[in-house]
């Protein structure tokens, strides 16, 4: 399995209910990215991980969603109290370094669609 | 803020056609324009573009960016079914280097 793969597939939570989403990267990979993508829409940057440097938060639309990257490799998302608009597939990838001489291209996992009832 | 926009959104054919999707942006300090294919679940990369005038080319599919104009068009000829899909296009720049900026897609549907 050379992708990058995403757990679990399919989430379904009561609003209110914190969920967390894992997402493994490609071996070798020092970027991560997390992404959601609502019905009918594009997909909505919400934060990237690059090596030991802190991590772009800048998409993350509350203090409610918050995401790790421990060891380097593994990420989880996490989103606590959860409402219905967080009703999306969040989708992870991951590349090769980013930087101001490299330019890689990111690679997607299959993404968990997470439904709040 | 970053903004992309693809045009159509969505496109109906038959096999053999040959479709044109569209994608233009504004975007400070661009750095590159990436085109992906979704089918069910994970996109899947089909081009990163980041010289105007310089088609990318795979198999039937290519590709090309105009950095003046800000756009970029991908082409598909002799579609076939399997082309049946959405198209993302995403754009790198900002004073991020990894965040992407995404259109909406192009749903292409290929009939036989």
């Amino acid at each position: 399995g050379a992708g990058v793969s995403q757990s679990p597939s399919n989430k379904v939570t009561e609003k209110g209910k914190d969920v967390e989403l894992r997402c493994d990267p490609i071996s070798g990979h020092t970027a991560l990215y997390w992404y959601r993508q609502s019905l009918g829409q594009g997909l909505e940057f919400l934060i990237y991980f690059q090596g030991n440097s802190a991590p772009d938060k800048s998409g993350l639309p509350s203090d409610r969603f918050s995401a790790e990257r421990t060891g380097g490799s593994v990420s989880t998302l996490t989103i606590q109290r959860t409402q219905q608009e967080d009703s999306a597939v969040y989708l992870c990838a991951s590349s090769l370094a980013q930087g101001t001489r490299s330019n890689n291209e990111q690679f997607f996992g299959p993404g968990t669609r997470l439904t709040v009832l | 803020e970053d903004k992309v926009v693809q045009s159509p959104l969505s496109l109906v054919v038959h096999e053999g056609d040959t479709v044109t999707l569209n994608c233009s942006y504004e975007v400070t300090n661009f750095r590159s324009l990436l085109w992906y294919k979704q089918e069910k679940k994970a996109p899947t990369f089909l081009f990163m573009l980041t010289s105007s005038g310089i088609e990318k080319k795979s198999g039937r599919l290519s590709s090309i960016l105009d950095k003046k104009e800000l756009f970029s068009i991908l082409n598909i000829t002799a579609t076939q079914t399997g082309d049946s899909a959405v198209y993302l296009c995403a754009v790198k720049g900002g004073t991020s280097y990894g965040k992407l900026t995404f259109g909406q897609g192009t749903i292409l549907t290929v009939h036989p």
